[in-house]
């Protein structure tokens, strides 16, 4: 079946504490990008991947970190985690960038404390 | 600064009717409008536009893209309870990135 897996699926977690989201997809697709989702703001877009070993600053970058050492993974990576991360993540990969429906992960709630 | 605007925010009708959902746009080097529904979980592709006045139909949903005003209308004919959901727009620019509107929540009572 075609998907994108996010883990893990909830998180609490206290300020600082370095953390990882994973992010997997099983469509070999060039595009992948995470994206946060706050109530009144929709989803933002923090980084983007190209494709492997290419990536690139959405609109909220400040504080996370990505990479893209294969083509099926783009793991979100918070180094020092603040209350204002917390939030609703989503992971989505489209075959090539532009001009393509992206495929969705079911999402990761984080809460920094 | 690109932006995605959506309107109405929220939007309660009744089985059967006929809802509109508008998204307008401000954004640099456009290449693509989509739409998508949000239910409990991850969003979901509805309709992906590029040109201008061409329009993009699935069973009771429909969708145009008007490239000269900037905006796209979502259409949703006869609804039903399971049409309830966020409706998100999103523009993609020539930089890969994609900005997402806030959405419309649409509840469709029985």
């Amino acid at each position: 079946e075609a998907q994108v897996t996010q883990n893990p699926r909830y998180l609490i977690t206290v300020t600082g504490k370095k953390l990882t989201v994973t992010c997997s997809q099983n469509m070999n697709h060039e595009y992948m990008s995470w994206y946060r989702q706050d109530p009144g703001l929709g989803l933002r877009q923090i980084y983007y991947s190209m494709n492997v070993e290419v990536t690139d600053k959405g609109d909220v970058p400040e504080g996370y970190k990505v990479s893209r050492k294969e083509k099926r993974n783009f793991p979100l990576i918070l180094e020092s985690p603040s209350p204002n991360q917390t939030s609703l993540y989503f992971c989505a990969s489209s075959y090539r960038g532009i001009n393509q429906p992206q495929h969705f992960g079911d999402g990761t709630r984080l809460s920094i404390l | 600064e690109d932006k995605v605007v959506q309107s109405p925010l929220s939007l309660v009708v009744h089985e059967g009717d006929t809802v509109t959902l508008n998204c307008s746009y401000e954004v640099t080097n456009f290449r693509s409008l989509l739409w998508y529904k949000q239910e409990k979980k991850a969003p979901t592709f509805l309709f992906m536009l590029t040109s201008s006045g061409i329009e993009k139909k699935s069973g009771r949903l429909s969708s145009i893209l008007d490239k000269k005003e900037l905006f796209s209308i979502l259409n949703i004919t006869a609804t039903q309870t399971g049409d309830s959901a966020v409706y998100l727009c999103a523009v993609a620019s020539g930089t890969y990135k994609y900005i997402f509107g806030t959405g419309t929540r649409l509840k469709v009572l029985a």
